[in-house]
């Protein structure tokens, strides 16, 4: 079983609409979630966190995580075309200096 | 606004000889890394850094790589006898705390081994 499962896409969402992102984890360790953004050709940027299970919001973005389930999505409201990327979902691991291990990634693409 | 710095934005080298990948990280950050990604592939766990010494290293972190902190900015990648397929992006990332989480990453150096 991998690490950290995405759906690698593209997922093609026209724009407005709510782009659905999700991840699936193996580690049941795992305490932080971490969403990040990555363009083509450039580093990857943080855009959300999430702790606990439930919601965290986030002006347009809603992270959702589930532990019992391994789960952890990400919804976009109102996609924009600069929401074009690729997200990555990472779990932290566990102590010093624990790393992220990342995803494949999604690739969203939001059309006009 | 803070930021890591890594050089050099791209290096071309022949297959065998040694790099070096530089970063300097965010000035108060404790917790150091190396990640790489292949072309198309997923970002991948190198080595973590802390205190000096490395914290966790993965498989692909083999003998043929080292990283230093030699002084109190710099923090280093070096491969010693580059293979062709080391040709990746290397990005460096640093984080203040192990319980921030946050990784703030470099804008990477991409190696190419000819």
């Amino acid at each position: 079983q991998k690490e950290v499962e995405q759906n690698s896409g593209p997922l093609s969402v026209p724009e407005g609409a709510i782009a659905s992102l999700n991840c699936t984890y193996s580690d049941r360790g795992s305490q932080s979630f971490f969403w990040y953004r990555q363009y083509s050709g450039k580093s990857p940027e943080l855009i959300m966190f999430i702790y606990s299970n439930g919601d965290k919001e986030d002006g347009r973005f809603t992270a959702q995580l589930n532990k019992a389930s391994q789960y952890v999505s990400l919804l976009i409201r109102d996609s924009q075309p600069s929401d074009s990327a690729t997200y990555l979902c990472a779990p932290s691991g566990t102590g010093t200096a624990s790393k992220l291990t990342f995803g494949t990634g999604t690739r969203l693409q939001v059309t006009l | 606004e803070p930021e890591v710095t890594q050089t050099p934005s791209h290096q071309v080298t022949q297959m065998g000889q040694e790099v070096i990948l530089r970063c300097v990280p965010i000035s108060n950050h404790l917790y150091f890394y190396w990640y790489r990604q292949i072309l198309g592939q997923k970002v991948e766990f190198l080595v973590s850094f802390y205190n000096n010494e490395i914290s966790e290293k993965s498989e692909i972190f083999d003998d043929q790589f080292s990283v230093e902190r030699p002084d109190g900015s710099n923090f280093t990648l070096k491969i010693r006898s580059t293979k062709l397929e080391d040709s990746a992006m290397y990005f460096c990332a640093s984080t203040e705390g192990v319980n921030t989480g946050e990784l703030f990453f470099g804008e990477g150096s991409r190696l190419t081994v000819l």
